[in-house]
C-alpha cells in the first residue's frame, strides 16, 4: 500500500447536507486523485492535485469542490448533497519516482438518502 | 475523447480454466496501460502496467497481459484461475492530458 488514508469510510447522510471526505497520504507524492465507482461505469476523476492548492477538475466535476492546504491531505467537499452523488470514492496518488502508476486508498461508500 | 473498452461485463469460469478478459483503447499515440484488480469490498490493486519494451507483461499471481499496438489491445490472461481470482478487473490508460481513463470494469466469478 501507498500510505493512503480516508476517512470516514462509511457515511449516511441526508440530501442537501454538506459532506467532506478526506483523504490522507504519508509519502509525500505530489499528485493526488478523487474517483467515484459506480457499477457500469468503471472509475471516473472527480478532481486531482498537482501540488499544495493546485487543483483541476475531472470528467465528473459537478457538484464537488476539492482543496490541499499541505501535500498530505486532500479534501473532497459535497456542498449539498444529491442522491445521485450516492456512490464509493476512492483517493489516489501517484507514484512520483518515474513509473506514473497510480495507488488507490480503501474507499469511502457514501449513501445520500 | 480517448475511451477504454472491456468487452465482457461479466464471466463465469470454473477452477482451472483459462481466462482472457479483453481491452481497447482508442488514443493512438505512446501509451502507459494498467490492469488493476478489486476483490470484493476491496480498493483497487495493481496488477500489471505496461509502459514500453516487451509487449508481453508479467503480473502478480500469475496474470499476464499482452499489448498488442496494431490492435489497439491490451488483454489479460491467465492460463488456469483459482476460487481466489474471483473480483473485479478493470483496464485503464493514461490519456493524452495525463489522467487515468478506466474501462467499465469486467466480473470474474470463479467455480469451485
Amino acid at each position: 500500500d501507498a500510505g493512503i488514508t480516508q476517512s470516514p469510510r462509511h457515511k449516511v447522510t441526508e440530501t442537501g447536507t454538506p459532506v467532506t471526505l478526506r483523504c490522507h497520504q504519508t509519502e509525500n507524492h505530489r499528485y493526488m486523485y478523487w474517483y467515484r465507482q459506480d457499477p457500469g461505469h468503471g472509475l471516473r476523476l472527480i478532481h486531482y492535485s498537482y501540488g499544495v492548492k493546485d487543483t483541476d477538475k475531472g470528467e465528473v466535476s459537478d457538484g464537488y469542490s476539492v482543496s490541499r492546504s499541505k501535500t498530505e491531505d486532500f479534501l473532497l467537499t459535497l456542498e449539498s448533497a444529491t442522491s445521485s452523488q450516492t456512490s464509493v470514492y476512492f483517493c489516489a496518488i501517484r507514484d512520483s519516482l518515474g513509473t506514473d502508476t497510480q495507488y488507490f486508498g480503501p474507499g469511502t461508500r457514501l449513501t445520500v438518502l | 475523447a480517448q475511451s477504454v473498452s472491456q468487452h465482457n461485463h461479466h464471466v463465469i469460469l470454473s477452477e482451472a480454466a483459462s481466462l482472457e478478459l479483453g481491452c481497447n483503447y482508442s488514443y493512438g499515440g505512446t501509451v502507459n496501460l494498467f490492469w488493476y484488480v478489486q476483490y470484493p469490498g476491496q480498493h483497487l490493486q495493481l496488477l500489471l502496467k505496461y509502459f514500453s519494451g516487451d509487449p508481453l507483461v508479467k503480473g502478480i499471481k500469475g496474470f499476464e497481459a499482452e499489448f498488442i499496438k496494431s490492435k489497439f489491445s491490451f488483454n489479460l490472461r491467465k492460463p488456469s484461475v483459482q476460487w481466489s481470482d474471483t473480483a473485479e478487473y478493470f483496464c485503464a490508460v493514461y490519456n493524452q492530458g495525463g489522467k487515468l481513463i478506466f474501462g467499465q470494469g469486467t466480473e470474474l466469478s470463479v467455480k469451485p
